[in-house]
């Protein structure tokens, strides 16, 4: 167990709705990343952010969002959902240094 | 930019036997490495990683990685797999400075142990 939760554990909604999902960091941790894992695109970083402001961005789409929170949780706004958003998200903390990144489980999201 | 490639897409190995996974990455200054496992239907949990100092890093479950500069390789061992190490091997590669301390990984090898 990384320390890292993610909720739901599972999603399955249909193409044009919007999700949410959520990560809650290791404690003490300041930086939370999130990732999609897709069959044609593997392991892929969206966003990063630290300490609540936004601090690198990656391959991350106009209709997904994200934001941390005062208490240090995290939550990415998938919306306008197409059929190719299918895949797992993960979630990642790491601590001041950023040196290491602890995964949580996913969410694995299938949008029909 | 950094990337990583992981030339075996799949490897079978015997029970017992020895393992190496190859990983080779691209950067222009001292990389940061990492190896994470991920099982079927599971996160990503921390193998090992190397930031500097002895080129061998030890890891958990027995793993072993070595980094080799003149070859920018950083592959993984272990002298005798067992049956629960079956599972997608991924070697990642970050700059860890502020700003860029994403990691860029590779497509993976996935593991299948035979009896």
């Amino acid at each position: 167990d990384s320390g890292v939760t993610q909720t739901p554990k599972h999603l399955i909604t249909a193409t044009g709705q919007r999700v949410t999902l959520r990560c809650s960091p290791r404690s003490g941790d300041l930086s939370v990343y999130w990732y999609q894992q897709s069959l044609d695109q593997g392991l892929q970083f969206l966003i990063q952010y630290y300490n609540g402001e936004e601090r690198a961005k990656g391959n991350i789409l106009e209709r997904f969002s994200a934001q941390q929170f005062p208490d240090l949780h995290s939550e990415l706004n998938l919306s306008s959902l197409e059929l190719g958003d299918s895949a797992l998200y993960f979630c990642a903390s790491s601590d001041d240094r950023g040196e290491t990144q602890y995964f949580g489980p996913g969410t694995r999201l299938l949008v029909l | 930019a950094q990337s990583v490639t992981q030339p075996d897409i799949h490897i079978t190995v015997s029970e017992g036997a020895s393992l190496e996974l190859r990983c080779n990455y691209s950067y222009g200054a001292t990389p940061y490495l990492f190896w994470y496992v991920q099982s079927p239907g599971q996160g990503l949990q921390l193998l090992l990683k190397y930031f500097s100092g002895d080129t061998l890093v030890q890891g958990i479950k027995g793993f072993e990685a070595e980094f080799k500069r003149s070859q920018s390789s950083f592959n993984l061992r272990k002298p005798s797999v067992h049956w629960s190490d079956a599972a997608e091997y991924f070697c990642a590669v970050a700059a860890i400075f502020f700003g860029n301390e994403k990691l860029t990984f590779g497509t993976g090898t996935r593991l299948t142990i035979i009896p």
